[in-house]
């Protein structure tokens, strides 16, 4: 609907996993966002590609990988994750780095047992 | 950094009333304020959003004010239908170079019919 996929919408794993979510836009934007979201908190910022160049990585765990190939892809790979990374990613893009409006993706439901 | 505040966190309306949410920010410098609206399995969406040389606008139900100077800015919603239920988020942010946009918290609307 809103030109920004994401697979898989649901994902269970161990805290030895290792796993990769998926973002696809459809949008010819040239900015991409990782978010998490967990209850009773704001979205949080985790990073920014502007032409598949990370431009911003706040301070999030190294157990969080992201990678963008192309300006339509981006990634997020998942390695020895822990109970409280438990949460709902989001994937959103936007024109560019300066863009205002972000489009979303539906996220990815992640539970880490 | 900017800071927005929300609230309130939840708000149950009956259907045909209106609803309000408001939301305050730290720094001056934000210009921009967008509102996104979530709703269950669906990532944020931008319903309305407004400027800062503006203090007011409307969009057939949905309106949103900015007081520049008290550093607030609010969404209303009349005549409310049960499909505006889901969870409204509030955000400020620079728009003209690149700062991230900071989100609030989030507000759960449930219309009762």
């Amino acid at each position: 609907e809103t030109g920004v996929t994401q697979t898989p919408r649901h994902l269970v794993m161990g805290m030895t996993n290792k796993k990769s979510l998926k973002c696809e836009q459809h949008l010819g934007h040239n900015a991409m966002y990782w978010y998490k979201q967990s209850a009773k908190k704001p979205l949080e910022l985790m990073f920014v590609y502007s032409l598949e160049e990370r431009v911003e990585n706040n301070s999030v765990p190294s157990r969080f990988s992201p990678e963008c190939p192309n300006s339509s892809h981006l990634f997020l790979h998942l390695h020895t994750l822990q109970p409280e990374d438990s949460a709902l990613y989001l994937c959103a893009s936007s024109q560019d780095r300066a863009g205002e409006t972000q489009y979303f993706g539906p996220g990815t439901r992640l539970l880490v047992l | 950094g900017e800071n927005v505040e929300q609230h309130p966190s939840t708000l149950s309306v009956q259907e045909g009333d209106s609803a309000v949410i408001k939301c305050t920010y730290s720094d001056s410098a934000s210009n921009y304020f967008p509102w996104y609206k979530q709703e269950l399995g669906k990532g944020p969406q931008l319903i309305i959003d407004i400027r800062s040389n503006v203090g007011e606008k409307k969009d057939q139900r949905i309106a949103v004010t900015l007081n520049k100077t008290a550093k607030h800015f609010s969404l209303h919603i009349t005549e409310t239908q049960p499909e505006d239920s889901a969870v409204y988020f509030c955000a400020a942010t620079f728009s003209g170079g690149y700062q991230k946009v900071t989100f609030g918290i989030g507000t759960k609307l449930q219309v009762i019919p």
